[in-house]
């Protein structure tokens, strides 16, 4: 089965701080595209960041990277300096069809809480 | 450029009802997917058009279904409603595929059945 599992139901953090955020999911794809997505309260989600699986390299987007490990299917999401802005709802999702389609498996989430 | 606007953001419905919700994607994006969100199932996938076919669809009965007109907006239905279908209904666009765009999410329709 396609799975993305999300073990962290809630977490905290200082304002300045670090948080990471796991996730881990089940695939028999060879190749597929790993995501974050974030959804703050009562507002849409968006899209923090993307890994795909054949890149070894970690993807970054400023304060967010990854830690991909794509032998143990881990996708850890590292925020750096968390800002109050970053309170919200971390959804880890990826594409059960390799990105043939639209279709998006998500994690259950983890509501993070960035403490001033 | 205008985000996706989902329509309407609240309603409340009782069961037996039908409802109708509608979806623009950004200008230009030919992909429109829908995904419910509920606190007891999560996000899950309801179906995706593309340029006005179903491309994929999802685990959900035939009362759900949806369509997509030729300029990419799109409605779902859902029929006889029940109080399990309340929840968040939120679309998606893209201009492709997951291997070449990102979903862009709207900011949902939050249905309640009573």
């Amino acid at each position: 089965a396609q799975t993305v599992t999300q073990s962290q139901p809630e977490m905290s953090v200082q304002e300045a701080e670090t948080v990471t955020l796991s996730c881990t999911y089940d695939t028999s794809e060879s190749n597929y595209y790993l995501f974050w997505y974030k959804q703050p309260p009562s507002r849409q989600m968006i899209l923090v960041i993307r890994q795909e699986a054949y890149k070894q390299q970690n993807a970054t987007e400023n304060r967010f990277s990854v830690n991909f490990q794509k032998a143990a299917k881990s996708f850890s999401l590292k925020i750096s300096d968390s800002q109050l802005g970053d309170t919200a709802m971390y959804f880890c999702a990826f594409f059960p069809d390799g990105g043939a389609t639209n279709k998006l498996i998500f994690g259950t989430g983890t509501l993070l809480a960035v403490q001033p | 450029k205008a985000g996706v606007t989902q329509t309407p953001r609240y309603l409340i419905k009782t069961r037996g009802q039908q409802v109708t919700l509608s979806c623009s994607p950004i200008s230009g994006h030919r992909s429109v997917s829908w995904y419910q969100q509920t606190p007891g199932q999560g996000l899950q996938f309801l179906f995706e058009y593309f340029s006005e076919t179903q491309r994929n669809k999802g685990n959900f009965p035939g009362r759900f279904s949806g369509r997509q007109f030729s300029n990419s907006r799109s409605e779902m239905n859902v029929s006889t409603l029940e109080l399990g279908d309340s929840a968040l209904y939120l679309c998606a666009s893209s201009s492709g595929t997951g291997r070449s765009g990102e979903l862009f999410f709207g900011e949902g329709s939050r249905l309640t059945v009573l």
